[in-house]
C-alpha cells in the first residue's frame, strides 16, 4: 500500500526557514512526479510545487518563487520541500502528493500524505 | 493563476442528486482534459474522486460523477448518503505547468 508520511513543521518566526520531508514507501518512488499542496487554516487548497521522476523538472507557484525550493532523492525515498523567508501568508498544513500518472505532470493527485503543520509567527 | 471559481456551499437531502460546477478559463479548465475533484473530511487528507474529467479510480462510488462543457467542470453527486458530506474541490493542470485548485465546496445532506 503507498504511503506518504511528511515531517518537519512547527513553529517559525517570519523571515526564518524550514524544512519539510515527505517518506515514501509502496510504489517505485522515481517513476513518478511528486508535488506539495498547501491548505491554510480554514481555507482551500493551493498548490505550491511539482518535481518530475528523475528531480530534473521543477516548477511553482507564484506565490512561493524564488523562496521554496523541492527536490528529492530517489535513493531514499524522500521528498523535501525547503522553505525560505517565510511569511504569514505560508502558515497552513502541508501535504505532499503523488502524481497519479507516471508520464504526465500535474493531471491529479492520487496519495496524499496525512500534512505537517507549519505555524509563521513570532 | 487564479484560483477556479466554486459554490461555496451546495445542500441537498438523502436519496437526492447535487451538481458542483468549476469554472476556469481556457487555459486551465477549457483547455486540459485534465481536471480531478477531491473529497475532504474535517481534519483529515483530500482523497481523489475523479480524474481526467470523468474517470473514477478504483474504490470510488459510481454515484460520483464528472463532465465537463467549456470553461466549466461540474461534479454529480447521486443518491445523496450522510457520509458525501464534506468540502470539495476541483483541480486542473495550466498552461504555465502548474496546478490550480477552486476554492472549494462545502456539501451539506440535510
Amino acid at each position: 500500500e503507498a504511503q506518504l508520511l511528511e515531517s518537519g513543521g512547527g513553529l517559525v518566526q517570519p523571515g526564518g526557514s524550514l524544512r519539510l520531508s515527505c517518506a515514501v514507501s509502496g510504489f517505485t518512488f522515481s517513476s513518478y512526479a511528486m508535488s506539495w499542496v498547501r491548505q491554510a487554516p480554514g481555507k482551500g487548497l493551493e498548490w505550491v510545487s511539482v518535481i518530475s521522476g528523475s528531480g530534473g523538472n521543477t516548477y511553482y507557484a507564484d506565490s512561493v518563487k524564488g523562496r521554496f525550493s523541492i527536490s528529492r532523492d530517489n535513493a531514499k525515498n524522500t521528498l523535501d520541500l525547503q522553505m525560505n523567508s517565510l511569511r504569514a501568508e505560508d502558515t497552513a498544513v502541508y501535504y505532499c502528493a503523488k502524481d497519479h500518472w507516471g508520464f504526465r505532470l500535474l493531471s491529479d493527485f492520487d496519495i496524499w500524505g496525512q500534512g505537517t503543520m507549519v505555524t509563521v509567527s513570532s | 493563476q487564479s484560483a477556479l471559481t466554486q459554490p461555496a456551499s451546495v445542500s441537498g437531502s438523502p436519496g437526492q442528486s447535487i451538481t458542483i460546477s468549476c469554472t476556469g478559463t481556457s487555459s486551465d479548465v477549457g483547455g486540459y482534459n485534465y481536471v480531478s475533484w477531491y473529497q475532504q473530511h474535517p481534519g483529515k487528507a483530500p482523497k481523489l474522486m475523479i480524474y481526467d474529467v470523468t474517470d473514477r479510480p478504483s474504490g470510488v462510488s459510481n454515484r460520483f460523477s464528472g463532465s465537463k462543457s467549456g470553461n466549466t467542470a461540474s461534479l454529480t453527486i447521486s443518491g445523496l448518503q450522510a457520509e458525501d458530506e464534506a468540502d470539495y474541490y476541483c483541480g486542473s493542470y495550466t498552461s504555465s505547468a502548474t496546478l490550480v485548485f477552486g476554492g472549494g465546496t462545502k456539501l451539506t445532506v440535510l
